[in-house]
């Protein structure tokens, strides 16, 4: 059964810092992951997908690294803003027809 | 385009009665999934609908149950209603059935008193 954690469960940096969200899964045969973005009450924003054969998508200010044979993937977050205040999670595709685990998430705040 | 669009925003019912959430998803995608995440915890995998079929489901009682339409939009229903199914109830949509990409809506907040 997969599992997936997100380390850590809460970040608090000042604007203007780098950061980097970790997530790390069991099982390594996986076909893709996702990483998202949920503000509170709302639904999830898709930020990144990697590919099973990709090892890493960038997009703006996020970059996101996969390491399937050590079973993790990193959310790197450069010149954090407080709009980027909210909680990441990432989402692990195994097996066919979209069996997703989720991460509980990694809260963040950035503080002005 | 419309992203996927969920109704009602918040809903607020007593303990024993039955819930009614909906989901239209995008365009031309036929796939649609229900999640639960309770404050505090995980999404956890509710229903999956694709072409009209169920096609997996999580580890729920059976008074959780859906369906999907011709259209594709879906529908999750609770019945006799638990405190403990106060959560919000999200829905995605992808465009196939084989890991792809998935996009969700903004969530459906139930309240049971």
């Amino acid at each position: 059964k997969q599992e997936v954690t997100q380390i850590p469960a809460a970040l608090s940096v000042p604007e203007g810092e780098n950061l980097v969200l970790n997530c790390s899964f069991t099982d390594s045969a996986i076909y893709n992951l996702q990483w998202f973005r949920q503000d509170p009450g709302k639904g999830l924003t898709s930020l990144l997908l990697i590919q099973s054969s990709q090892r890493e998508q960038t997009s703006g200010r996020l970059n996101a690294s996969l390491d399937k044979s050590s079973g993790r993937s990193t959310l790197y977050i450069a010149a954090s803003q407080p709009g980027d205040s909210a909680t990441y999670l990432c989402a692990v595709y195994t097996g066919g027809y979209q069996k997703v685990t989720f991460g509980i998430g990694t809260k963040l705040q950035v503080i002005p | 385009e419309a992203g996927v669009t969920q109704s009602p925003t918040h809903l607020i019912k007593t303990r024993g009665q039955q819930a009614t959430l909906r989901c239209s998803p995008i365009s031309g995608h036929t796939s649609v999934y229900w999640y639960q995440q309770a404050l505090g915890l995980g999404l956890q995998f509710l229903l999956w609908y694709d072409e009209g079929e169920e096609r997996n489901r999580g580890n729920f009682p059976p008074r959780f149950s859906g369906r999907q339409f011709p259209n594709y939009s879906s529908e999750l229903n609770v019945n006799a209603l638990e405190l403990e199914d106060s959560a919000l109830y999200l829905c995605a949509s992808s465009p196939g059935a084989r890991d792809e990409k998935l996009f969700f809506g903004s969530g459906t907040q139930l309240s049971v008193l």
